[in-house]
């Protein structure tokens, strides 16, 4: 079967940094897909990695290793308004879209 | 640009009834999909469309139906709906179906069956 893993839930403090583990075991791969997802709100594009190595964007960065199925989002200088869930999504070989059920994030002051 | 709208934003149904749930995209994306999302789950895909005229079945498609007669609308039906049907629409798109474009979603249509 195909299989996305990630905590449940972290708790993580304002200020601070946090990285949410995401492991994969998928029939193929083509891309790994991070998304945030406020509560109540729908998901929204967060980053895309294909190749192994770390993607920075801002605050927030992803890292990919193939060989590990296995990916991690890193959330610097956390703000209040980071709490959110986080999905990880992977793409097959039959090019679908495999979701986890998301870390929920929960920052405190 | 609006993106993707849905309605209704929420909606409590009896146990039989049928609904439809509206989506509709302006930005002219080939390829729109139907999720549902509930609690401790990941999204699970219902229906897809490749482009218009086309409809693909999901990974959990029993008792929905969709169309999609044009580009922009891509409706879901519940025939005869369950409370097992509880759960939280969402309504995507990309530009392309069987690639690696980014998805796109709508803001959900919270459905209550009682």
């Amino acid at each position: 079967g195909q299989n996305i893993d990630q905590p449940t839930e972290m708790t993580a403090t304002e200020g601070a940094i946090v990285q949410i583990n995401c492991t994969y075991q998928t029939s193929g791969f083509n891309g790994l897909f991070w998304y945030q997802q406020h509560a109540g709100e729908a998901p929204t594009f967060l980053s895309y990695n294909v190749l192994d190595g770390l993607e920075e964007k801002g605050r927030f960065s992803s890292f990919l290793s193939r060989s590990k199925g296995y990916s991690y989002l890193l959330l610097k200088e956390l703000q209040m308004k980071d709490s959110a869930s986080y999905l990880c999504a992977v793409i097959n070989s039959n090019y679908q879209l495999i979701w986890g059920a998301g870390t929920k994030l929960i920052i405190k002051p | 640009t609006a993106g993707i709208t849905q309605a209704p934003t929420s909606q409590i149904l009896a146990a039989g009834r049928s609904m439809t749930l509206r989506c509709t995209q302006d930005m002219r994306h080939n390829a729109m999909y139907w999720y549902r999302q509930d609690l401790g789950l990941g999204l699970r895909l219902i229906h897809y469309s490749n482009t218009a005229g086309t409809t693909g079945k999901g990974e959990v498609p029993d008792g929905y139906s969709v169309s999609r007669a044009n580009t922009d609308d891509f409706p879901l039906t519940l025939a005869s709906a369950v409370p097992s049907q509880t759960s939280v629409y969402f309504c995507a798109s990309s530009g392309s179906q069987g690639s690696t474009d980014t998805q796109y979603f709508g803001p959900g249509t919270r459905l209550t069956v009682l």
